[in-house]
């Protein structure tokens, strides 16, 4: 069965400055897609950014980018100039063709002024 | 496009009574998928519908039921409400192709005292 292991539940930023959420899967699947979605107090879940399994270039969505390590199954989201509406949990996603989504706990940022 | 919309938003009921939950996708997306958050259990998921048929389920008990109609909307029914129960529900669409990303709804706060 897949899993998404997120070992950070909480860290700590200064604003404006750059933050590396990491996170690990498993999977047997050679096509898959890995996700990274936003959920700030109001709650909503928000896709911040994707990557498919097939793509060896890491996605990039503005201050948000990815490190993607197809053979040690790491996926990690970096922030870059972090500002105040970044903080919120974040939870690392894998999906593939049955389209069920698995989470992983989650990593709870916080942006210090 | 609109979003996803979840109704109702917030909901309290009592224990043993029974509850209904109502997801909208996003025009044009054929997969719901349904999940439930806790603080103890993160996110988990309980099913997924296409096209009217259920397609992935969750480990929940039987009392966790759900149904798609023909123009994609989704109920989500929830039988002899324990405490347990209590958590926020996550309504998600998808178009599944070409990519399996999902866009989440607000969610339903539902409390069972």
């Amino acid at each position: 069965a897949q899993t998404v292991t997120q070992s950070q539940p909480e860290m700590s930023v200064q604003e404006a400055e750059t933050v590396t959420l990491s996170c690990t899967y498993d999977t047997s699947e050679s096509d898959y897609y890995l996700f990274w979605y936003k959920q700030p107090p109001s709650r909503q879940m928000i896709l911040v950014i994707r990557q498919e399994a097939y793509k060896q270039q890491n996605a990039t969505e503005n201050r948000f980018s990815v490190n993607f390590q197809k053979a040690a199954k790491s996926f990690s989201l970096k922030i870059s100039d972090s500002q105040l509406g970044d903080a919120a949990m974040y939870f690392c996603a894998y999906g593939d063709r049955d389209d069920k989504i698995i989470f992983g706990k989650g990593t709870r940022l916080h942006i210090l002024p | 496009k609109a979003g996803v919309t979840q109704t109702p938003r917030y909901l309290i009921k009592t224990r043993g009574q029974q509850v209904t939950l109502s997801c909208s996708p996003i025009s044009g997306h054929r997969s719901v998928s349904w999940y439930q958050q806790t603080p103890g259990q993160g996110l988990q998921f309980l099913f997924e519908y296409f096209s009217e048929t259920q397609r992935n389920k969750g480990n929940f008990p039987g009392r966790f039921s759900g149904r798609q109609f023909s123009n994609s909307r989704s109920e989500m029914n929830v039988s002899t409400l324990e405490l347990g129960d209590s958590a926020l529900y996550l309504c998600a669409s998808s178009s599944r192709d070409p990519t399996y990303e999902q866009y989440f709804g607000p969610g339903t706060r539902l409390t069972v005292t």
